[in-house]
């Protein structure tokens, strides 16, 4: 089955970066592509970005140009999220997600706290 | 990029009645809409697809309608557990987007 197990809470200070990872399971991982989407503490659904493995193209949302990357390793199956110059307006859930047209599956979330 | 804007913001209802939630576009998506549910404390769940189509082992009592800008999901029946927070998607343009939520109190 597909499965998408996801790097632990991370606490961080503002002005760092953090890294999240997403090992996938259970599909051919270059054939799919993978969205990253953020949820504040009580907040609704964000998409940050999309990445194809197969290729390396992304799509990123403008809000998070330049201060996001996306990447993966087709060698272990392995999606990466960076997000530098972190703020205190960074702290959220952070999830990986499988999604084609007619499924989605969703890592379990990252929790990522920015605090001095 | 595509807004949607999801209302009402709060729905709330008892159990066995029926729900209605919005999802409106700032430009036509088609039929490239999706609907999440989310429930306290878990990740989204894919409901609908392309509008109106049932992701898999998704209950017959969720419906999904419309197409262009206007959006509708129907919930029949209402059950204790499908208090969550509902979330439509345009899978139209890059980047996609999500609407802000309705929240559906039972």
């Amino acid at each position: 089955q597909v499965l998408l197990v996801q790097s632990g809470a991370e606490v961080k200070k503002p002005g760092a970066s953090v890294k999240v990872s997403c090992k996938a399971s259970g599909y051919t991982f270059s054939l799919y592509g993978l969205t990253w989407v953020r949820q504040a503490p009580g907040q609704g659904l964000e998409w940050m970005g999309w990445i194809s493995p197969q290729n390396g193209n992304t799509h990123y949302a403008q809000k998070f140009q330049g201060r996001v990357t996306m990447t993966t390793d087709t060698s272990t199956n392995m999606a990466y999220l960076e997000v530098r110059s972190l703020t205190s307006d960074d702290t959220a859930v952070y999830y990986c997600a499988r999604e084609t047209w007619n499924d989605a599956y969703w890592g379990q979330g990252t929790l990522v706290i920015v605090s001095s | 990029e595509i807004v949607l804007t999801q209302s009402p913001a709060t729905l709330s209802l008892s159990p066995g009645e029926r729900a209605t939630l919005s999802c409106r576009a700032s430009q036509s998506v088609s039929n490239f809409l999706a609907w999440y549910q989310q429930r306290p404390g878990q990740a989204p769940r894919l409901l609908i697809y392309d509008g109106s189509s049932r992701a898999t082992g998704i209950p017959a009592r969720f419906s999904g309608s419309g197409s262009g800008t206007d959006f509708t999901l129907t919930i029949t029946s209402l059950e204790p557990e499908d208090l969550a927070i509902y979330y439509c998607q345009q899978r139209s343009n890059w980047p996609r987007t999500f609407g802000q939520g309705t929240k559906l109190e039972i």
